[in-house]
């Protein structure tokens, strides 16, 4: 079993929909929780973290954590053509990052 | 720009031969990864440095690859022996440590490698 899991999609929205991409994990030592956007041939570039349980709010993004639970959320409000990327959801204890395998996510005009 | 650099961008090689990546941090960040990521995967965590010393291998790094950061600056990732199972994408991010906050990881484009 990995230690983070990510339903990989595709996932394919209108316009204008609510999106809701989510991970579990098994290794109750993590304590930060990040949510990255990765276009095609870029780098992975940080939207949201986390710090422990609770939900963060950042614009069109919310980023839910449930540590009882080992599950964590993003939720994009009014979806843009524009977020068309992979998301990846990534946790760390410390000083290495372990990733799930990234959902693809297209937003359809 | 002064986000993290990676050179090169893309690299093709035959089974067998060596490659070495190179990667620029963001100046003034102390910690600096790598990763490797293939396809439909998320980056896979193989090193990281605080200033010039190694402090943390994954398992996945295996004796073929080799690290560096010799004046706590840019560093380099060599591969000897290339196997076609190498072939992937080798992401560079550096980072900032401060004692009891998040340190965020700020990413490279990256250096695709093809082994043929």
């Amino acid at each position: 079993q990995k230690e983070v899991e990510q339903d990989p999609g595709p996932l394919s929205v209108p316009e204008g929909a609510i999106v809701s991409l989510n991970c579990t994990y098994s290794n109750s030592a993590f304590q930060y929780f990040m949510w990255y956007r990765q276009y095609s041939r870029k780098g992975p570039e940080l939207l949201m973290y986390t710090y422990s349980s609770g939900n963060k709010e950042d614009g069109r993004f919310t980023a839910q954590v449930d540590k009882s639970s080992k599950y964590i959320s993003l939720f994009i409000r009014d979806s843009q053509p524009s977020d068309s990327a992979t998301y990846l959801c990534a946790m760390s204890r410390s000083n290495d990052m372990r990733f799930g395998a990234g959902t693809r996510l297209t937003v359809k005009p | 720009d002064t986000g993290v650099s990676q050179d090169p961008r893309h690299k093709i090689t035959k089974r067998g031969q060596n490659v070495t990546f190179r990667c620029d941090p963001i100046s003034e960040h102390n910690r600096l990864y790598w990763y490797r990521q293939t396809l439909g995967q998320g980056p896979e965590f193989l090193t990281y440095f605080q200033n010039e010393a190694q402090l943390e291998k994954s398992r996945l790094l295996s004796d073929r690859f080799s690290a560096e950061r010799p004046k706590g600056s840019f560093s380099t990732l060599e591969i000897q022996r290339t196997e076609q199972g190498d072939s992937a994408m080798y992401l560079c991010a550096s980072s900032l440590s401060t004692s009891g906050h998040y340190n965020e990881q700020f990413f490279g484009p990256g250096t695709r490698l093809t082994v043929l």
